[in-house]
This record gives structure tokens, sequence and C-alpha cells, in this order.
């Protein structure tokens, strides 16, 4: 069973930029989670999509947005980059709620 | 607000004896906790878990235990291995919350052989 695919791996943005960034879930997975990893503030909960609606968003600004498409796949994206935008973003991929999330490799965002 | 706390930042540990990871939490909701294990660059890769319905959970190496009253958790790893270096995230999650983890800041471990 293949796990949770997250694409790019690296990514370098330039300041106002935007950026969209992919993760495919476990087959069978209906939920997909997004977290943003910084020094400073740890592993932090950006939003969860289950079955194409956003079900739970944690404290980001309006910049930071996602949707997920009718195959579990999911996007976020990034407008008017910052640099403290630059972190690990995190997909995790859950079957339903309140069970264990697999997380993906990870995103590396550099804004520059 | 932090609800989830790992009070201890690192902790080095001889190979072969036990290690113990604590965590704290604060909310009340929580009913579903989970231990991750994670390398630099990566993601976090899950370990065990234990819904607050029981009080301990075990696999293998790895045994998480759940003090409800105290608003507590540990994880044991019996015994250590050099290959156990790593951060761990403790995190919760409550059934009102979705799939929604809340994670403490990690704590070190160091195995020394």
């Amino acid at each position: 069973k293949a796990g949770v695919t997250q694409t790019p791996r690296y990514l370098i943005k330039t300041r106002g930029q935007q950026v969209t960034l992919s993760c495919s879930p476990i087959s069978g997975h209906r939920s997909v989670s997004w977290y943003q990893q910084t020094p400073g503030q740890g592993l932090q909960f950006l939003f969860e999509y289950f079955s194409e609606t956003q079900r739970n968003k944690g404290n980001f600004p309006g910049r930071f947005s996602g949707r997920q498409f009718s195959n579990s796949r999911s996007e976020m994206n990034v407008s008017t980059l910052e640099l403290g935008d630059s972190a690990l973003y995190l997909c995790a991929s859950s079957s339903t709620g309140n069970t264990e999330a697999f997380f993906g490799q990870g995103t590396r965002l550099t804004v520059v | 607000d932090q609800q989830v706390k790992q009070n201890s930042p690192s902790l080095s540990v001889q190979e072969g004896r036990i290690s113990i990871l604590n965590c704290d939490y604060t909310n009340s909701m929580f009913d579903y906790f989970l231990w991750y294990k994670k390398y630099p660059a990566e993601g976090p890769t899950f370990l065990i878990s234990i819904s607050s319905i029981k009080d301990k959970n075990e696999d293998g190496r790895f045994t998480v235990f759940l003090n409800k009253s105290a608003k507590h958790l540990s994880l044991h790893i019996v015994p250590s291995q050099p290959g156990d270096s790593a951060v761990y995230f403790c995190a919760a999650s409550a059934r009102e919350y979705g799939n929604k983890l809340v994670f403490g800041a990690g704590t070190i471990l160091r195995v020394k052989s």
C-alpha cells in the first residue's frame, strides 16, 4: 500500500509570489490534513479536508487555503508569500475521525 | 495556549535501558492520543496510540500509559536502541475536532551505545 505522497519536496519562492503544494493520501483515506512545522512554533494545524469539504481550520491567515478533489488528493495554496512562511509543510492522511494520521515526507518551502 | 506539553526538551539514555517520554494535556475534550517519531526534514512516523477508554497500550518495545485524572501520558521504550534516537512528538485529538491533531513541542531522545 503506497504511503502519503507530497510534491514537490523542495521549493524556493520569492516574497509576494504564490505557491501550490500537492498531497496524495493513502488509497481509501478520505481525510487530508495539513500542518506547518517551524523551529519556533512546532507543528501547527492548518486545515482538514474530508470528502472535498473543509471540516476544520487552524489559526492561519486567509492567505493559506486548500481544496480536496473527488479522488481525495489535496492541494494547499499560499498567496502573497512572506519570509515567515518558510517552513516544512506536512500532509497527513486518515481513514475516519479520531484515528491514526499518516504523514508524508513534507514539502520544504523557502521564501527569499 | 499550549494544550499539549512536553516539558523535557531532551532525554539521553544508555542503549538497552528504558526511555520514558512524558506528555501533559489541558483540554478535557481530548479522547485520543498518539506518539510520533520524527527525523529532521522528514514527516512524522506514527508509533503508537491510545484511546481515552484505556490506560495502557503495548506494541512491541513501545508502551503508552494514560492517566486521565492527571491528564498525563507517557511513552516507554524498552529496550532502547541507538536507532530510536529522534524527536518524539505527543499529539492529541478530540472526536469533535475531526482529525485535527494538537502536538506537543517534542522531546529529543538520544540513545547512547
